[in-house]
Order: structure tokens, then sequence, then C-alpha cells
């Protein structure tokens, strides 16, 4: 098993340029979720999707759309990059266990905005 | 609602000394804690979680936290470090919304590890 994996490892965009975040698992699992991590702020979520089908918005969704294509795969956009954007970025996804989802990381996306 | 705070952004050890890293919590009902570790350009690794069972809880790589209910702490510790310790932890809550739970971070702490 591969777990989670993300694409691109690194990217560079310039203000007002688009992209997308890819990620993908292959447990299984119901629930994936997007995060971005900032220097001493820890991991803020963005969005989550609990099964497929379903997005929600997490605490810091502005500026990000996402898309759950399937089971598998879970994206995440950036429509016009801001500086104020560049993190590394984390997908996760969850299983239930023991009444909670217990969360699996990927390696992140280093994303700087000039 | 819950939230975690951990207390040191950076905290630095010798080789062989005791690890203590400290996160609080506060949430309106039991809570469910956890701890995760992430090495330099990786990604976020679960050491050790907390879910109402025993309170002494023990991870991977000889870490264990101890749920405290009356000081709202959970924790981190090892009696010995090494090298290999070095990395940015976190901790992190439960939180629990109309029917589903998302993670709460803290904002970390990073352990550096000196000969």
């Amino acid at each position: 098993n591969a777990g989670v994996t993300q694409t691109p490892k690194f990217q560079v965009l310039k203000t007002g340029q688009s992209m997308t975040l890819q990620c993908a698992q292959d447990m299984n699992h119901n629930s994936m979720y997007w995060y971005r991590q900032d220097p001493g702020m820890g991991l803020r979520l963005i969005y989550y999707s609990a099964s497929e089908g379903t997005t929600d918005k997490g605490e810091v969704p502005n500026g990000y759309n996402v898309s759950r294509l399937n089971k598998r795969e879970f994206s995440l956009r950036l429509e016009s990059a801001a500086p104020s954007q560049t993190s590394v970025y984390f997908c996760a996804s969850g299983a239930i266990s023991g009444g909670y989802n217990e969360q699996f990381f990927g390696p992140g996306t280093r994303l700087t905005v000039l | 609602a819950q939230s975690v705070t951990q207390l040191g952004s950076h905290v630095s050890v010798s080789e062989g000394a005791l690890v203590l890293l400290r996160c609080n919590y506060s949430s309106s009902v039991p809570p469910y804690l956890f701890w995760y570790v992430q090495y330099p350009n990786q990604g976020l690794q679960l050491l050790l979680k907390y879910t109402s069972a025993a309170t002494l809880v023990k991870g991977i790589n000889g870490f264990e936290a101890e749920f405290k209910k009356s000081e709202t702490s959970f924790h981190l510790t090892k009696p010995s470090a090494h090298m290999s310790d070095a990395a940015e932890y976190f901790c992190a809550v439960i939180l629990f919304s109309g029917g589903y739970n998302k993670l709460i971070f803290g904002a970390g702490t990073r352990l550096a590890v000196h000969p």
C-alpha cells in the first residue's frame, strides 16, 4: 500500500496563477482532508470530505476549492494564488476507529507564491 | 469548544536526557487526544492516542503520555532522548461537530537533541 500520496511535492507560482494539488489514498477510507501548515500555527483544516460526493469547509477555506473525484481522490484548487497561500499543504484520509476518524497523512506539497 | 495549547515552541535536550513536551487541552466533553511527530520534510505520523481507556498511553519509539483530567494535560515523555528524536511534535484533540469529528492541532513543539 502506498497510503496517501500527493503531487506535486514542490511548486512555485506567481500571484494570480491557478493550480490543483492532487491527493490519492489506497486504504479505502471514506473521509479525506486538506490542511495547511504554517510556522507557529500547527495544521489548520481547509476542507474535508466525509464521504464520496460530499465536501465541507474547514477552518480556513477562503481562496480554495475542492473536488472529491471518487473515493480515492480529493483535489485542492487555488483559482488565483496569493502570497498568503505560501504554505505546506497536507492531505489526509481517515478511517473510523473506536468512534472517531484516525487520520493518515501524505508527505505534503510545499507551495511558494511569489 | 475543543482546543489544545502546546507550551514551548522549541525544546532542546541532550542525548540521553528526559524528553518532556507539554500539552494542555480544553474540552467540554471527554476528549480524544493525540500526539503526532513530523520528521524534516515528511508528513505527520501518529505517535500515540488517548481514547478514554488507560490514562498512561504508550506509543512508538519509546514515547508515552499520561492523561491527567485534573490538570487538563496530556504531556509527552521519553526517558532517554536519541538523536533520531529530533523532529516537530504536535498535540491534537478531536472536535465533535454535527455528527462528524475533526482534528484540532496545537502549534507544535520543535525538539532538538544535541550530543
